[in-house]
């Protein structure tokens, strides 16, 4: 099976400073990673995307940092604004699901103070 | 495009009566997926289509029922509702491998109180 974990479940932040939220898998066979944001009273919001086959990804302000040797995704959120805080999962596909199984974390609440 | 929509935002119910949560998508996805949110607890898929006419179960099946007699449209419902079932429920969907990537696209969910 497959276990997603996060190191941290709330993390606070500056206005400006920027963000860094961590990701476990446990399944080597895993293959593709995405990072989805939850605002309060919405649904997860696609953020990034990355594959097994690269180790970073970078976005508009975002990054995505995938370390395989020790099964760790990260989440760099750059000069972090308020209305980034928000609840943000990792999801992990896994090679084989043909219908496209998501696994997701439990989250990680950010805060962004003025 | 609206994208994904659920109906109803919010429900109360009391235990033992019943329910159909309505998700529609216009995006022409093949993929259509239920899932629970509970605090702490991430989200946990209940059953998926892979498309119209099919469904299976997926890791919280019990004591929901679904059905995809169209395309665009995937039904969850609950016979007896218990407070276990006290939730918020998301609807997804996704195209074909083919026609996009693997990302899902998520409705804004279900707020579903069981009393």
């Amino acid at each position: 099976g497959e276990n997603v974990g996060l190191h941290l479940p709330t993390l606070s932040v500056q206005e400006g400073d920027n963000s860094i939220i961590n990701c476990a898998y446990s399944n080597s066979a895993s293959d593709y990673f995405i990072w989805y944001k939850q605002e309060s009273g919405k649904g997860p919001q696609f953020i990034i995307d990355i594959r097994s086959n690269m180790d970073k990804r970078q976005g508009q302000r975002v990054t995505v940092l995938l370390n395989k040797t020790v099964k760790h995704l990260s989440l760099q959120i750059a000069a972090t604004q308020p209305g980034d805080s928000a609840v943000y999962f990792c999801a992990v596909l896994t090679s084989g699901t043909s219908y496209g199984k998501l696994t997701f974390g439990q989250g990680t609440i950010l805060t962004v103070h003025p | 495009n609206a994208g994904v929509t659920q109906t109803p935002k919010f429900r109360v119910l009391k235990t033992g009566q019943s329910m159909t949560l309505l998700c529609a998508q216009d995006m022409n996805h093949e993929y259509m997926y239920w899932y629970r949110q509970d605090p702490g607890m991430g989200l946990r898929l209940i059953h998926y289509s892979v498309g119209e006419g099919t469904t299976a179960k997926g890791e919280v099946p019990d004591g929901y029922n679904v059905s995809r007699l169209k395309k665009q449209n995937f039904l969850l419902g609950l016979e007896s509702a218990a407070p276990s079932q006290t939730s918020v429920y998301f609807c997804a969907s996704k195209p074909n491998l083919g026609r996009g990537g693997l990302e899902q696209f998520f409705g804004p969910g279900t707020r579903l109180t069981v009393l």
